[in-house]
């Protein structure tokens, strides 16, 4: 069954700690992407990557890192630097280089920082 | 990356035909246009993605007039479970990152 996982759905962490969100996928896309996404607003672009040991800072990098060692998995670390983490993040992807140009969206980790 | 407006939020009833319009004025030759369905607490659902006149699925569709300045994604006989955020995108997704606007909330009466 293919698809996008992330873990944990929930995930709760005191200020000035940095906190790791998984995104695994078994579509065999070669990009994956994170989003942000505050109450009652869009999704903000984080990071993208197009392929396997490079990637790209969206829109509202700061306080975050990510890596593409492996196709299938693209972690996102918050770091102690990011002001505001408590969000809904979002992992997703999708395949290049021909339409339909469908992301595939993971349930999500919502996040709160206190 | 063509900037969209939608409307902010919409109301219908059941049974009813929804359109909800998309303006995209500063759309380029290779831009496609695309809609995605939010559930609260949920990631986006690709409905539909369209490039000039109309495109059906069974779902929805998608009608691009000529100029391509705007674009209206209609949904027939809406049900309860069609209350969602409706987000337009417009961009050339092979080489752009997807923008999401604030989206269109629609709520659907019984």
């Amino acid at each position: 069954d293919g698809g996008i996982t992330q873990s944990p759905k929930y995930l709760f962490r005191k200020e000035g700690q940095n906190v790791t969100l998984s995104c695994e996928q078994n579509l065999n896309h070669d990009a994956m992407y994170w989003y942000r996404q505050d109450p009652g607003q869009g999704l903000r672009l984080i990071y993208y990557s197009q392929i396997v040991n490079d990637f790209q800072k969206g829109d509202i990098a700061e306080g975050y890192s990510v890596s593409r060692e492996k196709k299938e998995s693209f972690p996102l670390t918050v770091t102690s630097a990011q002001k505001n983490p408590t969000a809904f993040y979002l992992c997703a992807s999708s395949i290049t280089g021909q339409a339909p140009y469908e992301q595939y969206f993971g349930p999500g980790t919502r996040l709160t920082v206190t | 990356l063509a900037k969209t407006t939608q409307p902010i939020s919409m109301d219908s009833y059941e049974g009813q035909e929804v359109n909800i319009t998309c303006s995209h004025n500063n759309i380029a030759t290779n831009d496609y246009i695309t809609w995605y369905q939010q559930f609260p607490s949920q990631g986006p659902r690709f409905i539909i993605q369209g490039y000039k006149t109309k495109v059906t699925n069974e779902v929805a569709s998608l009608f691009i007039p000529a100029d391509r300045k705007s674009s209206t994604l209609s949904l027939p006989r809406v049900s309860l479970s069609d209350t969602a955020v409706y987000y337009c995108l417009v961009g050339d997704f092979n080489t752009d990152k997807l923008i999401f606007g604030t989206g269109t909330r629609l709520q659907v009466f019984p």
